[in-house]
């Protein structure tokens, strides 16, 4: 079974300074995508960022980085130059994709974390 | 290319009824996946739909259903309400292949009272 883990239900940074979201995942199945979407206050899940089990190299997305570290089971995201409008959910994600079980699998998501951006 | 667009977007009921909500996957995307997203059980997986097909299901009663038309556009059913049906329900749908990230609509704000 799959799992995702973002431990920190809330955080805060100052603008302009960098800030890294914790997650940690669990399968075993050795082809799987991790993702990181935002949740504003509007309500609309947007897509930041995706890193596959394959790839050698972290994903960046402009301000957004993911430090994927696959022996840890960890997908932390980074956001450098926090900006006010960084303040929402953030939730990260996975997708597994298993032969023996049909393809590709439902996407897990995780609790989320809250950051707020102070001023 | 226009978005996921989702209808309505705003819905009230009363504990019983029934209620249908649709989505529109952007143009291309075969695979339609709906969550259920409440503050206390946060983003619930209910189904995944590809060619018309249900690919994944999540642990909800039958009271919860859906399909798919040839054109990919998506619906879901929930019948008999519940109080504990009150939620944003978020459709999203996907391409297939490298990355496969979802790409979410606006949701449907659906109250029972």
């Amino acid at each position: 079974a799959q799992k995702i883990t973002q431990t920190q239900p809330g955080m805060f940074v100052q603008e302009k300074e960098a800030v890294t979201l914790d997650c940690t995942y669990d399968t075993s199945d050795p082809s799987y995508g991790l993702f990181w979407y935002k949740q504003p206050s509007s309500g609309e899940m947007i897509f930041l960022i995706y890193q596959g089990s394959y790839d050698q190299q972290n994903a960046t997305e402009g301000r957004y980085s993911l430090n994927f570290q696959k022996a840890r089971k960890s997908a932390n995201l980074v956001i450098s130059a926090s900006q006010l409008g960084d303040s929402a959910m953030y939730f990260c994600a996975m997708r597994l994709y298993s032969v023996n079980s049909g393809g590709y699998q439902k996407v897990t998501f995780g609790t989320g974390t809250k950051l707020q951006v102070i001023p | 290319k226009a978005g996921v667009t989702q209808t309505p977007r705003y819905l009230i009921k009363t504990r019983g009824q029934q209620v249908t909500l649709s989505c529109s996957p952007i143009s291309g995307h075969r695979s339609v996946s709906w969550y259920q997203q409440t503050p206390g059980q946060g983003l619930q997986f209910l189904f995944e739909y590809f060619s018309e097909t249900q690919r994944n299901k999540g642990n909800f009663p039958g009271r919860f259903s859906g399909r798919q038309f040839s054109n990919s556009r998506s619906e879901m059913n929930v019948s008999t309400l519940e109080l504990g049906d009150s939620a944003l329900y978020l459709c999203a749908s996907s391409l297939e292949g490298q990355g496969n990230e979802q790409y979410f609509g606006p949701g449907t704000r659906l109250t029972v009272t």
